[in-house]
């Protein structure tokens, strides 16, 4: 069973050019969830999905940023317009179908995003 | 949501028992423990999860004190592949703090 696959691992922008970074959750896990991790700092929740649904996107800057999970695909983190402060890993994770608290997450290898 | 606190580094000697703190009084009835950790540049890595009694897998121990205000994540004997920051979670949103930086030394 393949664990949660993120792509591309690096990623390199240069400022004003969108960015999009893909996940694949795990066999049969319906939930994803998006984090950055800014260099020497903790991760930082941003947005929580299911299948077609944002169920919680209050970690979301407001501007420039979308995070999408179609039926079919992976999940999407679309960055648009980036800027430098931008730069920073972004961890997905995937968590099983669950009775809405709190579900163990696997998370992927991360996306190394670089703003130029 | 509870709020976690853990103490920002901590070293153990290879072999011993490291023993990590987490702090987190204002924790609800429902809300479940979870320890995660990050080896440097990697994806976090899930270790164990409790609600009431202590639990234990194949990679920790877990101590939650009566009250459930607090826990002790336990590795029963570190290695040097066991430095990490180590992540204490109390609330159902998954808010990560800063964690602790268990460096295991020989």
């Amino acid at each position: 069973n393949a664990g949660v696959m993120q792509n591309p691992r690096h990623l390199v922008r240069r400022r004003g050019q969108e960015a999009r970074l893909r996940c694949s959750p795990m066999k049969g896990h319906s939930h994803v969830y998006w984090y950055r991790q800014l260099p020497e700092e903790g991760l930082k929740f941003m947005v929580y999905l299911q299948k077609e649904n944002i169920i919680d996107e209050s970690g979301m800057p407001k501007e420039r940023f979308s995070a999408e999970f179609p039926k079919e695909g992976p999940s999407i983190l679309r960055i648009q317009q980036v800027v430098r402060g931008d730069s920073a890993a972004y961890f997905c994770a995937s968590s099983p179908p669950a009775g809405g608290t709190l579900e163990t997450q696997y998370f992927g290898p991360g996306t190394r995003l670089t703003v130029l | 949501d509870a709020k976690t606190t853990q103490p920002t580094s901590m070293d153990c000697a290879e072999g011993r028992a490291a023993n990590l703190p987490c702090n987190h009084s204002t924790i609800s009835g429902n809300e479940y423990v979870y320890w995660y950790r990050q080896i440097h540049s990697q994806g976090p890595q899930y270790i164990i999860h409790g609600l009431k009694n202590n639990e234990t897998n194949e990679m920790a121990s877990l101590i939650i004190t009566e009250d459930r205000k607090s826990s002790t994540l336990i590795l029963p004997h570190a290695t040097l592949r066991d430095t990490a920051v180590y992540y204490c979670i109390a609330h159902d949103d998954m808010r990560f703090g800063a964690g602790t930086r268990l460096t295991v030394k020989p």
